[in-house]
């Protein structure tokens, strides 16, 4: 079974800060795919990300990077001198490549950011 | 904007009663899925369409069902509500034509009470 864990419930920061997310993942799938999505006060669930398991290069878009380690079986996101804008709740998700249940999402608990002016 | 349209945005129904939340696709995707977001369960995964046809189940309950029309357009359908169905509901759409941009874009969400 997959699971997905975000150990982090709430992150509190001041504006300029910057902040990682910690996303941890279990699955017995070799090829699977990561994503986070952020959902902000509106409520609505914005794509952010995905990355392909065969694809360990981090990425940097922006004020955001994501690091994937598949030997820690880890997927973390920072963002560099956060904004008042980026307060949120992030979600890390894991999806299986195959089988019958392609695509289905399987989502952390969340990450509730709060950034301060 | 993602694209994928649900209606309604609220709804407010009693105990008992049934509802139907519907989705209309991005333009061209095949695959629909259906999530549940509650406090307690967090955001849970209900059920998958793809070009008409269920692939997919999840954690949904007997008394909630969906279909997708050869529109492509979905209907999740919520009857014997209970107090405990209270929850915003997500619908995502993906092509699903597989390759490494086939991601799951999520529509605004419907938000459910039961009194």
């Amino acid at each position: 079974a997959q699971k997905v864990t975000q150990a982090q419930t709430e992150i509190s920061v001041v504006e300029k800060e910057d902040v990682t997310l910690d996303c941890v993942y279990e699955t017995r799938d070799t090829t699977y795919y990561l994503f986070w999505y952020k959902q902000p006060p509106s409520g609505e669930l914005v794509f952010l990300i995905r990355r392909n398991s065969f694809d360990e290069q981090n990425e940097i878009s922006g004020r955001y990077s994501w690091n994937f380690q598949k030997s820690t079986s880890s997927f973390n996101f920072t963002i560099t001198a956060s904004q008042v804008v980026d307060s949120a709740v992030y979600f890390c998700a894991l999806s299986e490549a195959g089988g019958t249940s392609y695509g289905k999402l399987t989502f952390g608990q969340g990450t509730i950011l709060t950034v301060h002016p | 904007d993602s694209g994928v349209t649900q209606t309604p945005k609220h709804l407010i129904t009693a105990t008992g009663q049934r509802v139907t939340l519907r989705c209309s696709p991005r333009s061209g995707d095949l695959s629909v899925y259906w999530y549940q977001q509650s406090l307690d369960q967090g955001l849970q995964f209900l059920i998958q369409y793809y070009n008409g046809e269920e692939r997919a189940k999840g954690n949904i309950l007997e008394r909630f069902s969906a279909q997708q029309f050869p529109d492509l357009h979905s209907e999740l359908n919520l009857s014997s509500l209970e107090l405990g169905d209270s929850a915003l509901y997500f619908c995502a759409s993906r092509t699903g034509r597989g390759g490494s941009t086939d991601t799951q874009y999520f529509g605004p969400g419907t938000r459910l009470t039961v009194l």
